[in-house]
């Protein structure tokens, strides 16, 4: 069946501009994240929804961070006034059951100039 | 310190040969440990996944947990050049929501 997909797949902004970056989860899948991976570290935790609310948002770096996930499908992480800092890849997965089993998107690649 | 720790490598090794990737890990509360394989400019993809200590086979892939020691490895057999990509551990407590990574170890096998 169908992955994680996420668009787009490159992002280039100009520092100060407000991004959005989409994912679209597994069918059926409740639960998704944001990881964040930054040149040769592996992905951090940003935020997880569990349906459209959501459960843990404590890995966003500051309030210029933002994710939603209105109807409890697809996510969309906005991110205001962006930085230089801000550039690395944004990662999307979602599980069903349990939760530790996490399947990744492709990612989109932000960079910010 | 960070709580998983990883060697980023990068490791080289000829066709055939026996690899051996490992994590070290801080946090007590980690029951739950994982396996990712990330090709470049792709998403980590899901290798193995095991609950506690213990062994896990899974055709090529051993994956194994010494929660006494907080070490975790795995091992692959008759390693492929398909297998050259980097290796991410990950790890979660018990009712944690997300995963904590090492930093990846790049493998390159050679033909």
């Amino acid at each position: 069946g169908a992955g994680v997909s996420q668009t787009p797949s490159n992002k280039v902004t100009e520092k100060g501009k407000y991004v959005e970056l989409r994912c679209d989860p597994i069918s059926g899948h409740t639960a998704l994240y944001w990881y964040r991976q930054s040149l040769g570290q592996g992905p951090e935790f940003l935020i997880y929804f569990q349906g459209t609310g959501a459960a843990d948002d404590s890995g966003l770096p500051n309030d210029r961070f933002f994710a939603v996930r209105p109807e409890g499908s697809v996510s969309t992480l906005k991110i205001q006034r962006t930085e230089r800092g801000d550039s690395a890849v944004y990662l999307c997965a979602s599980s069903e059951r349990p939760r530790y089993e996490q399947y990744f998107g492709p990612g989109t690649r932000l960079t910010v100039t | 310190q960070k709580e998983v720790e990883q060697d980023p490598g990068p490791l080289s090794v000829p066709e055939g040969a026996i690899v051996s990737l490992n994590c070290t890990y801080s946090n007590s509360a980690f029951q739950y440990f994982m396996w990712y394989r990330q090709y470049s400019r792709k998403g980590p993809e899901l290798l193995m996944y095991t609950y506690s200590s213990g062994n896990k086979e899974d055709g090529r892939f051993t994956a194994q947990v010494d929660k006494s020691s907080k070490y975790i490895s795995l091992f692959i057999r008759d390693s492929q050049p398909s297998d050259s990509a980097t290796y991410l551990c990950a790890m979660a407590g018990s009712g944690a929501n997300n995963l904590f990574f090492g930093t990846g170890t790049r493998l390159t096998v050679i033909p």
